[in-house]
């Protein structure tokens, strides 16, 4: 099925340890998000990428790194895992701005 | 920080009764987005407004965008158990950018 691929869906982390999300959209699309959900803070933007090639800084990017390797994939990578970074983490793609598809969701603990 | 408000961040109501949510922004919105997330869930798109005073409506849904474009709701008619969730409202050109940024959502729940 068309959408947006996310792996893990589940993962423990000890802090200090280091760790890359996977994600991958097979709709062509050109830009792509990865958010964190925290109860009571919504989703909030850690980076985004509007093109290939092209990264930027969303709300909440410090311990993060991205890389967009390809139209498909883009990845989320945590250095030095913190237990504040413990969240559910989505990847999204969309296109001119028209609606955003999301993945499944990673839920990460660090401890 | 996030210039998209949403109000109130939970609303519990009687199955039946109706639901309503705000977004308000400080600035102009060129566009507006809706998503649902159920519970476990991810965040589903529900439908964009882009002109000034535009009414959508689906089924019991009906979405509004402010005349100007600073404001949006979404009302739902007779709540079901169905409609458990958080909707939350999406500017998806922040700043001219490509951003995506949510509001912190609302939080619904119905007691059947």
């Amino acid at each position: 099925n068309a959408g947006v691929t996310q792996t893990p869906k589940f993962q423990v982390l000890k802090t200090g340890q280091s760790m890359t999300l996977q994600c991958a959209q097979d709709m062509n699309h050109n830009s792509m998000y990865w958010y964190r959900q925290d109860p009571g803070m919504g989703l909030r933007l850690i980076y985004y990428s509007a093109s290939e090639g092209t990264t930027d800084k969303g709300e909440v990017p410090n311990g993060y790194n991205v890389s967009r390797l390809n139209k498909r994939e883009f990845s989320l990578r945590l250095e030095s895992a913190a237990p504040s970074q413990t969240s559910v983490y989505f990847c999204a793609s969309s296109d001119r701005r028209v609606l955003a598809f999301f993945g499944q969701g990673t839920r990460l603990t660090v401890v | 920080g996030q210039q998209v408000m949403q109000i109130p961040q939970y609303q519990h109501v009687q199955e039946g009764e109706d639901f309503t949510t705000y977004c308000n922004s400080s600035t102009t919105l060129s566009n507006i987005q809706w998503y649902k997330q159920r519970p476990g869930g991810h965040p589903v798109f529900l439908i964009q407004l882009v002109k000034s005073g535009e009414v959508k409506k689906q089924k019991r849904l009906t979405f509004q965008f402010g005349e100007a474009k600073k404001n949006s709701s979404l009302h739902i008619t007779a709540t079901q158990t169905t409609d458990v969730g958080t909707y939350f409202c999406a500017d998806p050109s922040q700043g001219g950018s490509e951003k995506l940024v949510f509001g912190k959502g609302t939080k619904l729940t119905v007691n059947p």
